[in-house]
């Protein structure tokens, strides 16, 4: 199993719709969860970044966190074309110096 | 700009040969962490720095990768005897010593290809 799974997509939604990008992880331990934007051929940019169980809101991002389940989320609403690229999740676990670790990613593409 | 900085940005070279790269973290970040990334993957870890301070490596940085951070500030990482699976992109990060989370910064990249 690995540390750190999401739905590798892709996702497709129109414009204005709210896209949900899911991730799972291993390590129960875990302490950190971050959300990764990253464009075509373009390093990843931080969005998001959630360490309590629940909901974190910043403008039309939220991330949503549940560690008994050990599951993250991000939702995307009123979804633009401009937010099509790769959604990378990634996740601190309690027993490193603080690397992180990443899953495959998900390509959204929304449609105009 | 007071980004994280990596130089060069784009790197061909032919297998057997040896390559060096550079990042220079935000100014104020003491810890810096490498990453590799290959097409469809996410990053993977290769090595953190605290300081000047290696202090995780990756099973991943074979015996031909080195890493560095002399002073402090700069890193380089050098991969000797490039060999074709080497060619990915090299991700540099950074982070503030103090701070609730983890949050690391990524620069641009340097893009490897090895012929």
């Amino acid at each position: 199993q690995k540390e750190v799974e999401q739905n590798s997509g892709p996702l497709s939604v129109p414009e204005g719709a709210i896209a949900s990008l899911n991730c799972t992880y291993s390590d129960r331990v875990s302490q950190s969860f971050f959300w990764y934007r990253q464009y075509s051929g373009k390093s990843p940019e931080l969005i998001m970044s959630i360490y309590s169980n629940g909901d974190k809101e910043d403008g039309r991002f939220t991330a949503q966190l549940n560690k008994a389940s050990q599951y993250v989320s991000l939702l995307i609403r009123d979804s633009q074309p401009s937010d099509s690229a790769t959604y990378l999740c990634a996740v601190k676990r309690g027993s490193t110096l603080g690397r992180l670790y990443f899953g495959r990613g998900t390509q959204l593409t929304v449609w105009p | 700009d007071t980004g994280v900085s990596q130089d060069p940005r784009h790197k061909i070279t032919k297998r057997g040969q040896n390559v060096t790269f550079r990042c220079d973290p935000i100014s104020e970040h003491n810890r810096l962490y490498w990453y590799r990334q290959t097409l469809g993957q996410g990053p993977e870890f290769l090595t953190y720095f605290q300081n000047e301070a290696q202090l995780e490596k990756s099973r991943l940085l074979s015996d031909r990768f080195s890493a560095e951070r002399p002073k402090g500030s700069f890193s380089t990482l050098e991969i000797q005897r490039t060999e074709q699976g080497d060619s990915a992109m090299y991700l540099c990060a950074s982070r503030p010593e103090t701070g609730i989370l983890d949050e690391q910064f990524f620069g641009p990249g340097t893009r490897l290809t090895v012929l």
